[in-house]
Order: structure tokens, then C-alpha cells, then sequence
């Protein structure tokens, strides 16, 4: 079975700099996708970004960046020019290409704050 | 277009109360989902659906069914509630099909509604 892990629980940023959030995960499978989503307090789960494993460069979503090796099977975020606005859980997510299931699988969770 | 609303947005039961959370989307997706979210957790597939009239368990389905009479609409009922179903339940719906440069069907990105809280008492 897939696992997905989030090893920082939370995470501190000042305003206009930059953080990474690590994840990574467990599978045996060569065909899926790796997602970021943002959790704000309204609790409305929004999509940040999303990686194909069959594509080698890394996704960009403005402010927001992969680094997806998928060899160590490891899926970071990088958020850059941090804004209060960015403050948020953010869950890492892994679903399988294979199959007709297509659910997610969620990590733990880690809690960002911003610092103005 | 709405994407993916659910109702109520919060709801308080006793112990042995039933009730159902409502859930619809006006994407025209296939597929539709039920996550619980537990404090400090991500989320954990309850039941899922790949078309209308078809549903299947996911990893805790257990005093939960569902039914998916239409494309729009994946309603998630609660017979007996126990104080462990305690959660923020959240739906979601994605389109299953052929994805732009692939050569096998999977599924797309899944869209989440704003959640329902909870609490057994």
C-alpha cells in the first residue's frame, strides 16, 4: 500500500521569504501523481500544485514549486516571496495512475505560519 | 458553476441519530468522494463512486453508506452515529478519462467542497 509522509508538523516563514515543505512517499508503482493542497481555516481544501511522475520537469505554479525526485521518492514545495496569505496546513497527497479507484492519499499535514 | 457544495455546514447529533450529508457538484464529473478528516490528519477515503449507480468502499466505510442515484448528486448517510465519527467530512469529484498525452485512461485532478462538521455528543 502507498504511504505518503510529512516529517516538519509545522513551519515558520517570514513575510517575503522563501520555505520548503518536504514530503515524501511509498510506492512500487512507476505511474502516478503527486499533489500539494492548502488547507486556510475556512478548511476548503484548494489545489496548489499538481506533478505527473511520467514528466521530469517539475511543476510551476507562480510562487509555487516542486522539486520531484522521483528516484528518492520525494516531493518538496517550495513557496517563494511568502505572503500572510499563504498561512495554512498544507497536505501532500499521492494517487495512483493505475486502477479505477483514482482517491488520494493524504500525509499528516504541515501547519505553515507566516511572520509579518 | 458552483463546483462541489455540501450541506450542512455544521451539524451537532446524539448518539444513535441518523442523518445525511448532501453532496453536489455541476461539473458533469463521473467520479465522487467521501473523506473524513480526524484532528491533525489528512484525509481518509470513506466511499467512492465511478458512475451513477455504482459505489464502492474505501478505507473506513465502516457506519457509513452511500448511495449515487445521479451524476450530480453523492449523498453520505449516517445510520447509528458513535461519538468516533466525530470529523470534517469533505466531498470531492474528479473526471475519469483520457488525460492529454497519455496513452491509458486515469483520472483527473479532484475538486473538494467546503466540508461538514461533525460532532456526536
Amino acid at each position: 500500500a502507498q504511504t505518503v509522509t510529512q516529517s516538519q508538523p509545522e513551519m515558520s516563514v517570514q513575510e517575503a521569504e522563501t520555505v520548503t515543505l518536504s514530503c515524501t512517499y511509498d510506492t512500487s508503482e512507476s505511474d502516478y501523481y503527486l499533489f500539494w493542497y492548502k488547507q486556510p481555516p475556512s478548511r476548503q481544501m484548494i489545489l496548489v500544485i499538481r506533478q505527473e511522475a511520467y514528466k521530469q520537469q517539475n511543476a510551476t505554479e507562480n510562487r509555487f514549486s516542486v522539486n520531484f525526485q522521483k528516484a528518492a521518492k520525494s516531493f518538496s514545495l517550495k513557496i517563494s516571496d511568502s505572503q500572510l496569505g499563504d498561512a495554512a496546513m498544507y497536505f501532500c497527497a499521492y494517487r495512483s495512475a493505475l486502477g479505477s479507484q483514482g482517491n488520494l492519499i493524504f500525509g499528516k499535514g504541515t501547519k505553515l505560519s507566516v511572520k509579518p | 458553476n458552483a463546483g462541489v457544495t455540501q450541506t450542512p455546514k455544521f451539524r451537532i447529533l446524539k448518539i444513535g441519530q441518523s442523518m445525511t450529508l448532501q453532496c453536489a457538484q455541476d461539473m458533469n464529473h463521473n467520479y465522487m468522494y467521501w473523506y473524513r478528516q480526524d484532528p491533525g490528519m489528512g484525509l481518509k477515503l470513506i466511499y467512492y463512486s465511478v458512475g451513477a449507480g455504482i459505489t464502492d468502499k474505501g478505507e473506513v466505510p465502516n457506519g457509513y453508506n452511500v448511495s449515487r442515484s445521479t451524476t450530480e448528486d453523492f449523498p453520505l448517510r449516517l445510520e447509528l452515529a458513535a461519538p468516533s465519527q466525530t470529523s470534517v467530512y469533505f466531498c470531492a469529484s474528479s473526471h475519469y478519462g483520457w488525460t492529454s498525452g497519455r496513452t491509458s485512461v486515469s483520472t483527473d485532478t479532484q475538486y473538494f467542497g467546503p466540508g461538514t462538521r461533525l460532532t456526536v455528543l
